[in-house]
């Protein structure tokens, strides 16, 4: 079965302090991994497409990393609008196809 | 251009009652997903519509249920209510598989 893991589970960082958050997966053939903001009371908000080990992306203070066994979302110089929760999920080409999320990583900027 | 929409954004329900949520995709996706967010067990998946038919199921019970019209919005079902199906009800539209997927605000369904 797939299984997604984020670490860690809650982060607190002072405003200005870079950091990164994990996901690690195990799963049978990856077609795709996202990264996801989500906001208190809200829907989830796209944030990254990985397809393949070695592929970044950015987008303003984040950028996402792929390797073989897990995923790297970095967040340089965090401003308090950042704070979020982060979640990773998977997409895989084995069996019955769909996204497997993680549980995400509550990220806490302090001003 | 609009985002995902969902119908109501919140409802409350008697353990037994049965309850309908409907999901407006964005223009031109044609998969719609169902999830269920709870704090204990994160986003789970429910189902997947593609071109009205089901395509994928995740591990729920029979009670949940959904379908998909030919405008690709999509409504799903949840009969005989219980306590544990409290949560908040997503859903996402995409282009088709492996494409990102955008969500909307969901439905926080509260059953007593």
């Amino acid at each position: 079965e797939d299984q997604v893991t984020q670490s860690p589970e809650a982060l607190r960082l002072q405003e200005g302090e870079s950091s990164s958050l994990n996901c690690s997966y195990t799963v049978s053939g990856l077609r795709g991994l996202f990264w996801y903001r989500q906001d208190p009371g809200k829907g989830p908000e796209f944030l990254f497409t990985l397809y393949s080990a070695g592929e970044e992306k950015e987008k303003e203070r984040l950028k996402a990393t792929l390797t073989k066994k897990e995923s790297f979302l970095h967040i340089t110089a965090p401003k308090p609008e950042d704070s979020a929760t982060y979640l990773c999920a998977v997409w895989t080409n084995f069996g019955n196809e769909k996204l497997t999320f993680g549980t995400g990583t509550r990220l806490t900027i302090i001003p | 251009k609009a985002g995902v929409t969902q119908t109501p954004r919140y409802l409350i329900k008697t353990r037994g009652q049965q309850v309908t949520l409907s999901c407006s995709p964005i223009s031109g996706h044609r998969s719609v997903s169902w999830y269920q967010q709870t704090p204990g067990q994160g986003l789970q998946f429910l189902f997947e519509y593609f071109s009205e038919t089901q395509r994928n199921k995740g591990n729920f019970p029979g009670r949940f249920s959904g379908r998909q019209f030919s405008n690709s919005r999509s409504e799903m079902n949840v009969s005989t209510l219980e306590l544990g199906d409290s949560a908040l009800y997503l859903c996402a539209s995409s282009m088709d598989r492996a494409y990102e997927q955008y969500f909307g605000p969901g439905t926080r369904l509260t059953v007593t």
